[in-house]
């Protein structure tokens, strides 16, 4: 059984670049949820997908939007990259519609960097 | 609005000593509250969570912690530290109906000396 997956591990980019960061869920998990985790702050929540729907979305502007596919991986795109983007992402999958208490096991993370 | 305070951005502590790792949450209704730990260029691991039942929850690594509802804490305690368990630990907690949302504490430092 594989864990979940991201890539890259680490990006540069320069502002007002667009970027995509992709995850591959953990083999029988069905939904996926992104986080972005600030130097010094812990993660924030970006937004969920559930069999390819967005399930649920935080505070964070249209420019950060996303896809899932139909094996449940998934990607993050941001637009119009600032540098208060330049964060580590973290992509979390579980198991059935992603209820409150289901344990969601995290991907290594994506550390983006813009310049 | 559901928050997460941790007191403390940094705990030291001698190998063999007591953790203790403090999370108090702000909340509308009673949340689901988590551990999680994450090690240098690492995701988060899960430790334990709480959800219903039993306020005192035990999770990996000999780590426990407890509900404390009129308290609305849920601190995180290890009877014995060891160097491995050096790490960045964070409480969250999830809203107890819909999807889940994880809204994380800052984050603790947890620093381990021989």
């Amino acid at each position: 059984e594989t864990g979940v997956t991201q890539s890259p591990t680490h990006l540069i980019k320069t502002r007002g670049q667009q970027v995509t960061l992709r995850c591959s869920s953990q083999s029988g998990h069905n939904t996926v949820s992104w986080y972005q985790q600030a130097l010094g702050q812990g993660p924030q929540f970006i937004f969920q997908y559930y069999r390819e729907e967005e399930n649920g979305r935080g505070n964070f502007p249209p420019r950060f939007s996303g896809l899932q596919f139909p094996n449940y991986s998934s990607e993050l795109n941001v637009n119009a990259l600032e540098l208060d983007d330049s964060a580590l992402y973290l992509c979390a999958s579980s198991f059935a519609s992603g209820g409150p208490n289901t344990e969601a096991f995290f991907g290594q993370g994506t550390r983006l960097t813009v310049v | 609005a559901q928050s997460v305070t941790q007191l403390g951005s940094h705990v030291s502590v001698s190998e063999g000593a007591l953790v203790l790792l403090r999370c108090n949450y702000s909340s509308s209704v009673p949340p689901y509250l988590f551990w999680y730990v994450q090690y240098p260029n690492q995701g988060l691991q899960l430790l334990l969570k709480y959800t219903t039942g039993a306020t005192l929850v035990k999770g990996i690594n000999g780590f426990e912690a407890e509900f404390k509802k009129s308290e609305t804490s849920f601190h995180l305690t290890k009877p014995s530290a060891h160097m491995s368990d050096a790490a960045e630990y964070f409480c969250a907690v999830s809203m107890n109906t819909g999807f889940q949302k994880l809204v994380f504490g800052t984050g603790t430092r947890l620093l381990v000396s021989p």
